[in-house]
């Protein structure tokens, strides 16, 4: 049973590009949270998804946007990168709002 | 003052000792997640409490609704354990809030 997918592990983007993440819930989940986590600082919830659509927001930019398809699986989608950008994206699945996480390994951005 | 405190921040043992994380939060909770995160970024959900004791393995955690405090505690540590623990609380809004964790070092 295959738990959370990110891709890709790492990147590097340049300051002013987009960049897209990918993330695979956990079979049966549908249910799909990102979260930001700058080095040595605790994660930051982003937004959540369920049912194709955005139920909750974090407080991030609007350049910070996501999306959900019809088979639970999430984008994150960053625009104008800034450096402050780069940080450990991830991403965690669930059954519903809250029936215990399970969380992806993450990908690794750095923005220069 | 943070919604979800933590402590210790630090926290190195000798081998077979008992150890205890403590985590107390400011705000109503429907849940609270103890998560282990190893060095790299994977995260594993240990427990999710809403009430009383829950035990697996060498594990135990406990809240205590009424006082908002949690425990995670480990029996028998072990080098393996060496990892920051976290404890983030879920209220009604979905959000996962994150306490800053502790770094847990356990020398043979």
């Amino acid at each position: 049973d295959a738990g959370v997918t990110q891709s890709p592990t790492h990147l590097i983007k340049t300051r002013g590009q987009q960049v897209t993440l990918r993330c695979s819930p956990k079979s049966g989940h549908d249910t799909v949270s990102w979260y930001q986590q700058a080095l040595g600082q605790g994660p930051q919830f982003i937004f959540q998804y369920y049912e194709e659509e955005e139920r909750q927001r974090g407080n991030f930019p609007d350049r910070f946007s996501g999306h959900q398809f019809p088979n639970y699986s999430s984008e994150l989608n960053v625009n104008a990168l800034l450096l402050g950008d780069s940080a450990l994206y991830l991403c965690a699945s669930s059954y519903g709002p809250s029936y215990g996480y399970t969380f992806g390994s993450g990908t690794r951005l750095t923005v220069v | 003052k943070n919604e979800v405190e933590q402590s210790p921040q630090n926290l190195t043992a000798q081998e077979g000792e008992f150890i205890t994380i403590n985590c107390s939060y400011s705000v109503g909770i429907s849940a609270l997640h103890w998560l282990q995160q190893h060095p790299g970024g994977g995260i594993v959900s240990l427990f999710m409490l809403s009430s009383g004791k829950k035990k697996h393995g060498r594990l135990i955690a406990t809240i205590n609704i009424q006082e908002k405090h949690s425990s995670l505690h480990i029996t028998a540590s072990h080098p393996r354990d060496s990892a920051v623990y976290i404890c983030a609380v879920e209220g009604s809004n979905y959000q996962l809030i994150w306490g800053a964790g502790t770094k847990l070092i356990i020398k043979p």
